[in-house]
């Protein structure tokens, strides 16, 4: 089955250290996302992107955040100056259309500690 | 913002008990998708499921889309059944995100 590939699993980072998280969307998905949930609380949206731009971002993704898709496979999200705030496990999504009705499919997650 | 209501938030049952979970949203959904999130933080999408009833092994759905509410059932639980069940739709209007519920945290005890 086909997957949503995340990079790293684990990063440990110093606060105000700059932080690029790496996921590889499924194939013929077009839309993409990223999520995150801090420890114990439930899975928050960030953002999504399509046609190669921002469609839609939460309040909580400022400046401090930003996404692209660099080639034709990867889709990071960067995090300019960590704060200890952002420790949180971030979740990459992608779905086939941007159609609210088809599933979207999660990754694995990646685990950021900011000390 | 569409509202998602889960119930119960946590739950401890015996192995083999049998148990139903409940996700009460606010407007109209055109995607409903249940989660377990594994002890390693994983989500595993276990349903796709908008309206109707689906079967997958011990684990069924039911989604009743005009009463805003879905349900999923665990018979014959096992203790890898053990974690957090999400609920997480779209509404109808906007169409472009998941909104998750709070979760309900299982654990099955041997």
């Amino acid at each position: 089955e086909p997957e949503v590939t995340q990079t790293p699993s684990h990063q440990v980072t110093q606060m105000g250290q700059e932080v690029i998280l790496r996921c590889v969307p499924i194939s013929n998905h077009l839309y993409f996302y990223w999520y995150r949930q801090i420890l114990g609380q439930k899975v928050e949206f960030l953002v999504s992107f399509y046609n190669n731009e921002i469609s839609e971002k939460s309040e909580i993704f400022d400046d401090q955040f930003s996404v692209e898709r660099p080639d034709g496979s990867n889709f990071t999200l960067k995090i300019r100056s960590t704060k200890l705030e952002d420790s949180a496990m971030y979740f990459c999504a992608s779905r086939v259309t941007p159609s609210g009705a088809n599933v979207l499919t999660f990754g694995a997650g990646s685990r950021l500690t900011v000390l | 913002g569409i509202q998602v209501e889960q119930s119960p938030p946590d739950l401890i049952l015996q192995e083999g008990a049998n148990s139903t979970l409940r996700c009460n949203f606010s407007d109209s959904v055109n995607n409903l998708q249940w989660f377990h999130q594994n002890p390693w933080g994983q989500l595993i999408n276990l349903f796709y499921i908008p309206s109707g009833t689906k079967q997958n092994g011990r684990l069924s759905a039911t989604t009743v889309a005009t009463e805003r509410y879905s349900l999923l059932y665990i018979s014959s639980s096992q203790t890898t059944d053990s974690g957090v069940y999400f609920c997480a739709v779209d509404r109808e209007t906007s169409g472009s995100r998941l909104t998750f519920g709070e979760g309900t945290q299982l654990t099955v005890n041997p």
